[in-house]
């Protein structure tokens, strides 16, 4: 079981670049999050999925956007990149929301240059 | 604002020392999770507590869950180098499918 898949790893990009992060699992979970972990400040929601088609902000959604088209599948869009978007993402998901576990992929660190 | 607080942020102890790390919160809580993060790696799993006053022991590991269901600590005794990394609670409120998490207490132990 690959369980949650996250590409690129690692990805630099310029001052108003876009780029797509791709997340995909294969555990049939309804649920999924993005999350950004900057140095000492924990993880921050940034979107979350309860199924397909369905989408909701979390705590920082600005300069972001995602879509969820299959139950398999939570990307990620920077539209404009700006050096504040520089961090660690991390893509999660879990069968039934709160009371499950979460697992999470092994992250994408971004850089915005 | 931070949902759920904790607290220290960071703690170096000695090998063979016992701790304990606390996660606070003024709002209720249908439950809590704890995750521990290695560098480079996405958080795992250590256990979810549901009930308030609930108690789990996880080997050397022990959680709390308040009996309001706003906070949650967890112990762990005679610590070892392998406990080191960063110990992130998460927890969505009662009716909401948000997940959010603290900023983590980053756990040093040395031999």
């Amino acid at each position: 079981n690959a369980g949650v898949t996250q590409t690129p790893k690692f990805r630099i990009l310029k001052i108003g670049q876009s780029m797509t992060l791709q997340c995909a699992q294969d555990m049939n979970h309804n649920y999924m999050y993005w999350y950004r972990q900057d140095p000492g400040m924990g993880l921050k929601l940034i979107y979350y999925s309860v199924g397909a088609g369905i989408t909701d902000k979390g705590e920082v959604p600005n300069g972001y956007n995602v879509s969820r088209s299959t139950t398999e599948d939570f990307p990620l869009r920077l539209e404009l990149a700006a050096p504040s978007q520089t961090s660690v993402y991390f893509c999660a998901s879990s069968y039934l929301g709160e009371d499950t576990e979460a697992f999470f992929g092994q992250g994408t660190r971004l850089t915005v240059v | 604002t931070q949902l759920l607080e904790q607290s220290p942020q960071f703690l170096s102890i000695q090998e063979g020392e016992n701790l304990t790390v606390y996660c606070n919160s003024s709002s209720v809580f249908s439950s809590l999770q704890w995750y521990r993060q290695e560098p480079g790696e996405g958080p795992v799993l250590l256990v979810t507590v549901v009930t308030g006053g609930e108690v789990k022991k996880l080997k050397r590991l022990t959680f709390q869950f308040g009996d309001a269901r706003k906070d949650s600590s967890l112990h762990i005794t005679a610590a070892q180098p392998g406990d080191t990394g960063l110990y992130l609670c998460a927890g969505a409120l009662g009716g909401s499918e948000k997940l959010v998490f603290g900023k983590g207490t980053k756990l040093t132990v040395n031999p």
